[in-house]
């Protein structure tokens, strides 16, 4: 099973800053990684496939980057939304188990 | 639009099977896949596995292949899942999502059903 490991756990930001989020795969995905938000007693949604394509309708602050096994998800400017988990999955390794990192919180500071 | 609409919650006892349903809409039901996805409370995502909503080819977590059962009934547009012999570990919302053909990231999620294993 590829393991996908999200860094930091927690980010304390103020809104309008911008923050970087990490996720590392444990062998290589290629570009077959997603990030997704997920708020309180939502379900999560779909912000990036193919490591950089932004989903329909989300907002040009999101910006995915990165192959391989290093991945980012920067979000410039933050709004009062984007306090949330971000989580990372990959789904490169077909039959086998897609996998999610652990999340990052992303909390008013 | 596309959505997808789950069935109610649920109250399960210890060694009990659950089964929650996955009504969808809104786009052509067989050349998507249905995935499932649960979330213990507090805790993170976790993949449990996918089916085809053309041929109802399935692929499941290796955790879950004993257990775990996926299946869809076209006529309806609905994708099912039951999970057998439940324990307390079992208690999470469980989410249905949309899944791309081959590229299997999922791009539209139910509400969730919270299915809770009580002893």
């Amino acid at each position: 099973e590829i393991v996908m490991t999200q860094s930091p756990a927690t980010l304390s930001v103020s809104p309008g800053e911008g923050v970087t989020l990490s996720c590392r795969a444990s062998q290589s995905v290629r570009s077959n990684l997603a990030w997704y938000q997920q708020t309180p007693g939502q379900a999560p949604r779909l912000l990036i496939y193919g490591a950089s394509t932004r989903a329909t309708g989300i907002p040009v602050r999101f910006r995915g980057s990165g192959s391989g096994t290093e991945f980012t998800l920067t979000i410039s400017s933050l709004q009062s939304e984007d306090f949330a988990i971000y989580y990372c999955q990959q789904y490169d390794n077909w039959p086998l188990a897609w996998t999610f990192g652990q999340g990052t919180k992303v909390e008013i500071k | 639009q596309v959505q997808l609409v789950q069935s109610g919650a649920e109250v399960k006892k210890s060694g009990a099977s659950v089964k929650v349903s996955c009504q969808t809409s809104g786009y052509p039901f067989d050349i998507y896949g249905i995935t499932w996805v649960r979330q213990a409370p507090g805790k993170g995502l976790e993949w449990m596995g996918w089916i085809s909503g053309y041929n109802g080819n399935t692929n499941y977590a290796p955790k879950f292949r004993n257990r775990f059962t996926m299946t869809t009934d076209t006529s309806t547009r609905t994708g099912y899942m039951e999970l057998k012999n439940l324990g307390s570990d079992d208690t999470a919302v469980y989410y249905c999502a949309r899944t791309p053909v081959a590229d299997y990231y999922f791009d539209h999620w139910g509400q969730g059903t919270l299915v809770t294993v009580s002893s």
